[in-house]
């Protein structure tokens, strides 16, 4: 099955440390996406990166990294630098001339204490 | 700057009944307008999306409607089930490639 995956479901962390939230995608899509949501909030994308060894900042990078060096991983780091890191992290991917059609993985939930 | 609202925040219905979920935008220059379902703690799956030029969008008991020179787009759930249950999320195109989202509508329809 072609699909989205996130690892891991659920991610904890001590305060100033830097955790890496995998994606990976088997649908053949150039582009990926890092949303965040929050509770009451709409999600907010992070970073995305329309093909391989390039990504942008989305509306609030402030610490977060990413790396694109395949076209099926999308890994997002939270830096220490990342005030509030507890969210609910979602992955997506969608053809690339198609950035409005996305498809969303399950979700990673970060908790950092 | 495009602001996207969903009111209520939460609704609560008994199973058989049709019921209208809202999204309102501020900026009327849209390129299209997506519905999406969210389950507790999974990612988001698309259900209709409308094209800036159309009207409405049909999806088996789902139907949603676009007026965008009033900033308003709403989804209307017929003869809603418990399995309908879910958050209903709305998001704008501002551009070619990126979103601007609601933060949802929480949905439980009571058997």
């Amino acid at each position: 099955d072609g699909g989205i995956t996130q690892s891991p479901k659920y991610l904890f962390r001590k305060e100033g440390q830097n955790v890496t939230l995998s994606c990976e995608q088997n649908l053949n899509h150039d582009a990926m996406y890092w949303y965040r949501q929050d509770p009451g909030q709409g999600l907010r994308l992070i970073y995305y990166s329309q093909i391989v060894n390039d990504f942008q900042k989305g509306d609030i990078a402030e610490g977060y990294s990413v790396s694109r060096e395949k076209k099926e991983s999308f890994p997002l780091t939270v830096t220490s630098a990342q005030k509030n890191p507890t969210a609910f992290y979602l992955c997506a991917s969608s053809i690339r001339d198609r950035h409005l059609e996305q498809y969303f993985g399950p979700g990673t939930r970060l908790t950092v204490t | 700057k495009q602001e996207v609202t969903q009111i209520p925040a939460a609704l609560s219905v008994p199973e058989g009944e049709n019921l209208v979920l809202n999204c309102s935008f501020t900026d009327s220059a849209i390129y299209n307008l997506q519905w999406f379902r969210q389950d507790p703690g999974k990612g988001l799956t698309s259900l209709l999306l409308i094209q800036s030029s159309q009207r409405e969008q049909t999806s088996g008991r789902l139907n949603a409607s676009l007026d965008k020179s009033s900033g308003r787009s709403t989804l209307y759930i017929a003869a809603s089930q418990p399995g309908d249950s879910a958050t209903y999320l709305c998001a704008v195109s501002r551009s070619n490639y990126q979103l601007i989202w609601g933060a949802g509508t929480k949905l439980i329809i009571k058997p």
